[in-house]
């Protein structure tokens, strides 16, 4: 049973547009999420994430949104640049500390 | 600062053939010890994970084995691999022992494992 969902395998955007990758959780344990950015043929690497306590984070571009009540969040990329081209992966930690938990991803393309 | 290093970056073995996978962090000590598979069309499987030496706790059943001789090195073995194993297979570390790392886990570059 998959605790963490991307729904979407696949996004396309356009150069300079807002990029919104979604995620859906249904463990109610969890309680801090992070984003990770892959490339082809290399490891995940930390881009943002969130505590349960607050509802959004920003850092440059990058912002997460975060919506309990529903078990989801969002991450927005604005503007998206084609460097964002990537495989985007959720993940979260319950408060047991347990290992991380990742979604399956969301492969972005930002066209030019 | 702390590296982590994976190695090798790509291997092509056969059917039948045995698997190691050899991973090492360097600048810390005591981390705990993460591997993980994104298989094709896949997400990030967690493997195996390891608190400290000797200590090895399996997260799925499968024809892969870990183990963790040194404080620092992780690996992930099969004695016999199958066409199911094919992947890309990444380390992780964590330093933080209870509670929670800020950032997650810091990756390895992969292994790129195809069975044929």
């Amino acid at each position: 049973d998959q605790q963490v969902k991307q729904n979407s395998p696949s996004l396309s955007v356009q150069e300079g547009r807002i990029s919104i990758l979604n995620c859906d959780y249904t463990n109610s344990m969890f309680d801090y999420f992070l984003w990770y950015k892959k490339y082809p043929a290399e490891g995940p690497t930390f881009l943002i994430s969130i505590s349960s306590i607050k509802d959004k984070n920003e850092d440059g571009r990058f912002t997460v949104f975060l919506n309990k009540s529903a078990k989801h969040l969002s991450l927005h990329i604005v503007p998206s640049q084609p460097g964002d081209s990537a495989v985007y992966f959720c993940a979260a930690w319950d408060s047991g500390n347990t290992p991380l938990v990742f979604g399956k991803g969301t492969r972005l393309s930002v066209i030019a | 600062s702390q590296t982590i290093h994976q190695w090798p970056a790509t291997l092509v073995q056969p059917v039948g053939s045995p698997l190691s996978l050899e991973c090492t962090v360097e600048g810390t000590s005591n981390p705990n010890l993460y591997w993980y598979r994104q298989a094709a069309g896949r997400g990030l499987q967690l493997l195996f994970y390891s608190v400290g030496i000797g200590q090895i706790s399996s997260e799925v059943p499968q024809n892969l084995s870990a183990s963790r001789p040194q404080d620092r090195q992780f690996i992930l073995s099969s004695k016999k691999l199958l066409l199911s194993d094919s992947g890309f297979y990444l380390c992780a570390w964590s330093g933080v022992k209870k509670g929670k790392s800020l950032y997650g886990y810091t990756f390895g570059s992969g292994t790129r494992l195809t069975v044929v």
